[in-house]
């Protein structure tokens, strides 16, 4: 089946550095989504993407829609403690197609 | 207000016996998703419905079973079958013709 794959696996930075991780697939998709998830909850959507070379903020965090459709970059500036947790990518090809979710960056956060 | 809930936040069950999941949703959502989630793992779809009465199999769909009789909810049975049932379980709803899914706070499951 279609598979997304996340680098870093995990990320260990300290307190005001900021942060790069980027999500890649085999397939072409047309949407791009990044979900922040805190331990023992639920994903938080954080930004959707639904447009090749679309850039979008949502506060300190920056994603792109890679213009090959192939992938997706998302970034932390002045990283802080509370954005530890773990980043999910997802994909979907259409509107009606199933949401494939990539591995996952674990991100922690050094005072 | 409105949202997806899940119960029970958390779930111990002795081993040989069936449990489900509850997932319900307020949001008016068409589809529904299942995914399973082991420690310091990624989200691995279990089954997913489209639409009431209707529902595929995900990509570790063996063990399990679901039903979609009304457009709020998706139980979800985790059966005696399932050889590693121990994990997070995470349900998600996604309104028709969007594409950002909106989650559940996650049942954990263990099995003793």
């Amino acid at each position: 089946g279609q598979q997304l794959n996340q680098s870093p696996q995990s990320m260990f930075i300290q307190e005001g550095e900021d942060v790069s991780m980027n999500c890649t697939s085999s397939s072409i998709f047309n949407t791009w989504l990044w979900y922040k998830q805190d331990p023992g909850e639920g994903p938080v959507l954080l930004i959707a993407l639904y447009k090749a070379g679309e850039l979008t903020s949502n506060g300190r965090l920056t994603a792109q829609f890679g213009i090959t459709r192939k992938d997706s970059f998302l970034n932390i500036s002045a990283s802080i403690p509370s954005d530890v947790g773990i980043y999910f990518c997802a994909g979907q090809r259409t509107s009606y197609d199933k949401v494939i979710f990539g591995p996952g960056t674990s991100l922690s956060v050094i005072p | 207000d409105g949202g997806i809930t899940q119960s029970p936040k958390y779930l111990f069950r002795k081993e040989g016996q069936n449990v489900t999941l509850s997932c319900e949703q307020n949001l008016n959502h068409d589809a529904m998703y299942w995914y399973r989630q082991d420690p310091g793992q990624g989200l691995r779809l279990i089954y997913y419905s489209q639409i009431v009465n209707d529902f595929q199999k995900g990509d570790i769909a063996e063990g399990y079973s679901v039903s979609r009789e009304k457009k709020e909810s998706f139980p979800l049975t985790v059966t005696s079958a399932q050889k590693n049932p121990t994990a997070f379980y995470l349900c998600a709803s996604i309104p028709d013709g969007q594409r950002t899914a909106c989650f559940g706070q996650g049942t954990g499951h263990t099995v003793v």
